[in-house]
């Protein structure tokens, strides 16, 4: 199998507060952990992608400052958005490969709904 | 620039078959994947063609052809379930992933 678990799967915070989204691979070794960010009716918007104990790589246009991802082990990827905004409400999901080389299929979490008030 | 090109919205009657389909231009090129998306979840995987022709899986089947840039998702006997997002990527010469904006179905009795 190919399981990957996100919590929580929705979240609602104050604006200017913290909160943190864990992804987790149940039951592989997650080389590497994908973050996507996907507003309604809108396509997948790759955010970082992040390789177990080095740091992650942000697509162009995403502060890295105000979506901290830490990929502590082989199973755990975590994102953390500080200082949230109304703006940053939005449907985030992680996904997973299972090897070395990224040309594999991505397992994805089933995603969190934040919402920012 | 890459671009990955797919109609927003089809229409069609369950038992019937839709073709969705799927046009990328993408610098260097590792695959073409298709995934199923139902409303407030997380995609799902359904194929991922890499080699020119059709794959068939079920009632599902995918077809690439690399030199036209060009993929189509076939659907068969369409089932009410079958109403969804239909995401078309393309893997890129870095592995990355780049996303069409869905196509989303919608099956009528």
């Amino acid at each position: 199998g190919a399981v990957v678990s996100q919590h929580p799967s929705r979240v609602i915070c104050k604006s200017g507060t913290s909160v943190k989204i864990e992804c987790r691979s149940l039951d592989f070794q997650a080389t590497t952990m994908f973050w996507y960010r996907q507003f309604p009716k809108q396509s997948l918007m790759l955010m970082a992608t992040s390789n177990e104990g080095s740091k992650a790589t942000y697509e162009q246009g995403v502060e890295k400052d105000k979506f901290l991802i830490n990929h502590a082990s082989l199973t755990l990827s975590t994102l953390t958005v500080t200082s949230a905004h109304p703006e940053d409400s939005s449907f985030y999901i992680c996904s997973a490969t299972k090897g070395e080389d990224q040309a594999y299929e991505q397992y994805f979490g089933p995603g969190t709904r934040l919402t920012v008030t | 620039g890459q671009n990955i090109d797919q109609p927003t919205e089809m229409t069609a009657t369950e038992g019937a078959i839709v073709q969705i389909n799927c046009t990328y231009q993408t610098s260097g090129f590792n695959g073409l994947f298709w995934y199923q998306q139902h409303a407030g979840e997380a995609p799902t995987f359904l194929s991922y063609n890499v080699l020119d022709g059709l794959e068939e899986k079920g009632r599902f089947s995918s077809f690439l052809s690399r030199s036209k840039g060009y993929s189509y998702l076939l659907l068969k006997e369409l089932q009410m379930k079958d109403s969804a997002s239909y995401l078309c990527a393309a893997m890129d010469s870095n592995y990355q992933l780049i996303w069409g904006a869905g196509t989303k179905l919608i099956i009528k009795p």
